[in-house]
């Protein structure tokens, strides 16, 4: 069983730019969250996917969207950076969306200068 | 009221030690209590978790504690090890909230050999 992969590892983008980031869920999984941790904070929801379908979002603005795939890989897509996009980005998948386990990926540094 | 309050904010405890960091939860909509233990440049992993329904779990050094009066909760780690220094996260997710996790601020422990 294979866990929770994201890519790429570090990513250095200017501002105004735009990004996009993945994720592929652990073997079995169909559900998929996205969180923002800023340095020495916590984790923040993004937003999840849960079949292909947005299920549930966190106080980001529109600038930041995403999509899940048939085989329940996601992507986050971030337009016109700013400097405060400046974090790693967390993927966590889980069984199903009625699941609250949630296993995380090792994230993406995004450096926004 | 979605806030979850950690503390403290670093921890140092000797080798052989007990850690014991806790937080507290406004929302009793929650009803599913991780802890996570997150190593520099690493996704967070999932230690341990509780549900309302019981006051304590235990699982190998760890141990929730659990009190729903109070709306608290806390992380024991028994028998503390240089190999436990980390940042520890404790989060809380509810049905309602399509399992979003909201995270505490994390404690920075070191354990000292």
């Amino acid at each position: 069983e294979t866990g929770v992969t994201q890519s790429p590892t570090h990513l250095i983008k200017t501002r105004g730019q735009q990004v996009t980031l993945r994720c592929s869920s652990q073997s079995g999984h169909n559900t998929v969250s996205w969180y923002q941790q800023a340095l020495g904070q916590g984790p923040q929801f993004i937003f999840q996917y849960y079949r292909e379908e947005e299920n549930g979002r966190g106080n980001f603005p529109p600038r930041f969207s995403g999509l899940q795939f048939p085989n329940y890989s996601s992507e986050l897509n971030v337009n016109a950076l700013e400097l405060d996009d400046s974090a790693l980005y967390l993927c966590a998948s889980s069984a199903d969306s009625f699941t609250d386990t949630q296993y995380f990926g090792p994230g993406t540094r995004l450096t926004v200068l | 009221q979605q806030q979850v309050k950690q503390s403290p904010q670093s921890l140092i405890v000797q080798k052989g030690g007990i850690s014991i960091i806790n937080c507290a939860y406004e929302n009793t909509a929650f009803d599913y209590f991780p802890w996570y233990q997150q190593f520099p440049g690493k996704g967070p992993a999932l230690l341990i978790a509780i549900r309302p329904d019981v006051s304590e779990k235990k699982e190998g050094r760890f141990t929730i504690s659990f009190n729903k009066s109070a709306k608290q909760f806390s992380l024991h780690i028994m028998d503390s090890q240089p190999g436990d220094s980390a940042t520890y996260f404790c989060a809380a997710s509810s049905v309602s909230g399509t399992y979003k996790y909201i995270f505490g601020t994390g404690t920075r422990l070191k354990v000292l050999a």
